[in-house]
């Protein structure tokens, strides 16, 4: 069974671009959560998307944005970027709410 | 506010020695504890979990322990070996409400050999 897959796996960018990041979860699953790991942060819910729907979003800016397709495949995007921008995005999949989350390898995204 | 805390950003064990991670956590709302495992360059695993019904959680040489009227929670590894030197994360959760994970910053785990 294939896990879940993020593209890009590494990207660069510069001040003031947007971004978006595409996550495609374990088939089956229905739920697709995304993180940011910054350097002595942990990992920061950003939101959660379940049936195309977002059912959670964390305490992040609205320059931070997500939608998922009918196939539960899930994009982040990131508008006028910055400095501190710069993180591993992590997305996550689970079948629903409660059930254990499968993580992909995750976006390394810097700002330059 | 940090509602779950690894106050331990490293560690270091001899192979074949106990590991003993900590997490620490503040909102009394959490019920349903988690541990994950994170080597470099990949996503993290999940690990070990315990529902706050109980206070001990076993699986092979990972055991999780909870206590509740401390807001406290340890990950025990026996015996440590090289493989285990990673980033473990703790996280937590009220078990209802579709509410999402909330993680610790990570311990970094480094077994020696």
């Amino acid at each position: 069974k294939a896990g879940v897959t993020q593209t890009p796996r590494y990207l660069i960018k510069t001040r003031g671009q947007q971004v978006t990041l595409s996550c495609s979860p374990i088939s089956g699953h229905r739920s697709v959560s995304w993180y940011q790991q910054t350097p002595g942060q942990g990992l920061q819910f950003l939101f959660e998307y379940f049936s195309e729907t977002q059912r959670n979003k964390g305490n992040f800016p609205g320059r931070f944005s997500g939608r998922q397709f009918s196939n539960s495949r899930s994009e982040m995007n990131v508008s006028t970027l910055e400095l501190g921008d710069s993180a591993l995005y992590l997305c996550a999949s689970s079948r629903d709410w409660g059930n254990e989350q499968f993580f992909g390898p995750g976006t390394r995204l810097t700002v330059l | 506010d940090q509602q779950v805390k690894q106050n331990s950003p490293s560690l270091s064990v001899q192979e074949g020695r106990i590991s003993i991670l900590n997490c620490d956590y503040t909102n009394s709302m959490f019920d349903y504890f988690l541990w994950y495992k994170k080597y470099p360059a990949e996503g993290p695993t999940f690990l070990i979990s315990i529902s706050s019904i109980k206070d001990k959680n076993e699986d092979g040489r990972f055991t999780v322990f909870l206590n509740k009227s401390a807001k406290h929670l340890s990950l025990h590894i026996v015996p440590s070996q090289p493989g285990d030197s990673a980033v473990y994360f703790c996280a937590a959760r009220k078990n209802s409400g579709n509410t999402p994970l909330v993680f610790g910053k990570g311990t970094r785990l480094s077994v020696i050999a």
